[in-house]
């Protein structure tokens, strides 16, 4: 098993650009999520998908959309990025019920916007 | 106030040493509590995971919680090498609630 896999490892956008973090899971879990880790500020929840066919904003939305495209794969979209949207973006997983199961991550994109 | 806080560290101890990492919360609704270890440049991994108070113990590790503090802990006994990392405490309310992460402490076992 893979586990959780996230494309690309690396990416460097100009300003207004937009880009899409792909993720995907193969561990049949039903909830899955997206995270941003800034030094000194953790990790955030930006969005997640409890289930397929749904999905919930975190604690930091604006700039982002998701896509919950079938039970393995959850994307992320900026769509005009900026500066302040330089980070470390995780994706993870769980089996169900988010707030009360182990979530298993993938191992990050790293992006920096210029 | 932030809901979850963490000390950053570093901290640098010798190996052997015993290790103690804390966090402390604000919310009192909070019942789930897990410790992850994070390496350079890697995705968190899962150590250890508590429901509501007490202690639970998996091999070198301890994960301690006090909810009548708000505070919650992981000591590490017979450090090594290779505990060196970031370790990020988080917890939740439940279900339909998500997990709020401390900022993580970075952690080197020096040989």
């Amino acid at each position: 098993n893979a586990g959780v896999t996230q494309t690309p490892k690396f990416q460097v956008l100009k300003t207004g650009q937009s880009m899409t973090l792909q993720c995907a899971q193969d561990m049949n879990h039903n909830s899955m999520y997206w995270y941003r880790q800034d030094p000194g500020m953790g990790l955030r929840l930006i969005y997640y998908s409890a289930s397929e066919g749904t999905t919930d904003k975190g604690e930091v939305p604006n700039g982002y959309n998701v896509s919950r495209l079938n039970k393995r794969e959850f994307s992320l979209r900026l769509e005009s990025a900026a500066p302040s949207q330089t980070s470390v973006y995780f994706c993870a997983s769980s089996f169900s019920a988010i707030g009360t199961n182990e979530q298993f991550f993938g191992p990050g994109t790293r992006l920096t916007v210029l | 106030q932030k809901e979850v806080e963490q000390d950053p560290g570093p901290l640098s101890v010798p190996e052997g040493a015993i290790v103690s990492l804390n966090c402390t919360y604000s919310n009192s609704a909070f019942q789930y509590f897990m410790w992850y270890r994070q390496y350079s440049r890697k995705g968190p991994e899962l150590l250890m995971y508590t429901y509501s108070s007490g202690n639970k113990e998996d091999g070198r590790f301890t994960a301690q919680v006090d909810k009548s503090s708000k505070y919650i802990s992981l000591f590490i006994r017979d450090s090594q090498p290779s505990d060196s990392a970031t370790y990020l405490c988080a917890m939740s309310a439940g279900t339909g609630n998500q997990f709020y992460f401390g900022t993580g402490t970075s952690l080197t076992v020096i040989p």
